[in-house]
């Protein structure tokens, strides 16, 4: 079955910092993939998504690359901000409309 | 532009009880999907919808039941709360089956 990894936090960041968080998914198909993001009391939020092996999704300051070969989807923010604190969960979709999470990261950025 | 909404945002009740969970787009999205969310587990599919009427189960579906008799309404019950029912509920919905999910904010629940 389908499957996402993706690295355990909670992950504690300087503002203007570097941020990767990894994620790694097992799939039978050809998935599409996404990363939410899930502020403080609110549900979560698509953040960038990809459909297709070497696709790059970005937005917001933040990138992704859908690698095949390494199944490996890893989000990634060259310049962090305090309002960048969040949990994020990588996800995927194998082609139909079940979406498959991962566990979530927490992400405290400080001042 | 509502989107979607959820309510109550937090609930206590206690074992035995039954309990609704309300989730309302105003989308006219086809797909409507509940998720749990637990700690160490991301969110977790419950059940979803493809339209009215139509619903079905997904990966952890025992001790709730949903229905759609309208399009922009998918409510959750839990006929007999249990504590280990104690979660945060997501509702989500989507235009189409491959197209991103819209969430909403959430509701609290807590059993005692």
């Amino acid at each position: 079955g389908n499957s996402v990894t993706q690295m355990e936090g909670p992950v504690t960041l300087s503002e203007e910092a570097f941020l990767t968080i990894n994620c790694t998914y097992t799939a039978t198909g050809y998935p599409s993939l996404f990363w939410y993001v899930q502020y403080p009391g609110e549900g979560l939020q698509l953040l960038l998504k990809a459909t297709k092996a070497d696709d790059k999704g970005s937005n917001k300051g933040f990138e992704a690359t859908y690698r095949k070969e390494t199944t490996s989807f890893h989000l990634e923010k060259g310049s962090v901000q305090v309002s960048d604190s969040a949990v994020y969960f990588c996800a995927l979709s194998d082609g139909d409309y079940k979406l498959s999470f991962g566990a979530g990261t927490t992400v405290t950025v400080r001042a | 532009d509502a989107g979607i909404t959820q309510s109550p945002r937090y609930k206590i009740t206690e074992t035995g009880r039954q309990v609704t969970l309300m989730c309302h787009q105003t989308w006219s999205h086809s797909y409507m999907f509940w998720y749990r969310q637990d700690l160490g587990h991301g969110l977790r599919l419950i059940y979803y919808s493809a339209a009215a009427d139509i619903t079905d189960k997904g990966e952890v579906p025992d001790g709730y039941v949903v229905s759609r008799s309208k399009t922009e309404n998918f409510p959750l019950t839990l006929e007999s709360a249990t504590r280990s029912q104690t979660s945060v509920y997501f509702c989500a919905s989507s235009l189409t089956g491959d197209q991103p999910q819209h969430f909403g904010d959430g509701t609290r629940l807590s059993i005692l």
